[in-house]
């Protein structure tokens, strides 16, 4: 059964950084584009980035581009979203999602989601 | 500028059914979408794409209680036989070049 596996929760200080990552299973990674999605506690779900690892192709949100890096490492099928100079409205769950690559690019598998905490 | 837009909320009876709404901004009304359910306290899951000429895709496991249709601008997803799962938050999903967008989410009340 195709999955994807987030790390686990995280409980950051001001300004400092977070790296969460995601692991496929039971499906053939580089046919696939990723993308990360937050949802703030009792928000909607919002676009971070996206990547295509298979030709390392990235894009980022434009509110997030300074300060969000999206990576994968196709030998472990793991896609990682680190963001640095968090502040408390950092605070969300953080998804991670496997895109189709072609005519339609809808989100198809959803991670489990990590807690992200931003407090001092 | 690319922006898909839902009502916040929406109510139906138990075994009723209920038709939520996503529209598309000007002159991206031949886009498809992509629907997403979120029930309590539980991460989203993917339930169909709806393209503009109606039809739509479903995956896996999503019952045939749950279809998409179109008309113009707007991609629709209709639930029947409302049962009290269905209580959840529903997204709409689209993309553009480089760009993926949600609308705000419907939030969906089975009385």
């Amino acid at each position: 059964q195709e999955q994807l596996m987030q790390s686990g929760a995280e409980v950051k200080t001001p300004g400092s950084s977070v790296k969460v990552s995601c692991k496929a299973s039971g499906g053939t990674f580089r046919y696939y584009a990723f993308s990360w999605v937050r949802q703030a506690p009792g928000q909607g779900l919002e676009w971070m980035g996206g990547i295509i690892p298979v030709v390392d192709t990235i894009n980022y949100a434009q509110k997030f581009q300074d300060r969000v890096t999206i990576s994968a490492d196709v030998s472990t099928s793991t896609t990682y979203m680190e963001l640095s100079s968090l502040r408390s409205e950092d605070t969300a769950v953080y998804y991670c999602a496997r895109v189709l690559v072609g005519p339609t690019r809808e989100f198809d598998i959803w991670g489990q989601g990590t807690l992200v905490t931003v407090s001092s | 500028h690319l922006v898909v837009t839902q009502s916040p909320s929406a109510s139906a009876s138990l075994g009723a059914s209920v038709k939520l709404t996503c529209t598309l901004s000007s002159g991206h009304i031949d886009y498809a979408i992509a629907w997403h359910q979120q029930q309590p306290e539980k991460g989203p899951r993917y339930l169909m794409k709806v393209y503009n000429d109606g039809s739509h895709r479903k995956g896996d496991g999503i019952p045939d209680r749950f279809s998409g249709s179109s008309s113009g601008a707007e991609r629709y997803l209709t639930i029947s036989s409302l049962q009290s799962e269905d209580e959840a938050d529903y997204y709409c999903q689209t993309w553009g070049t480089d760009v993926q967008v949600f609308g705000g989410g419907t939030k969906l009340t089975v009385l």
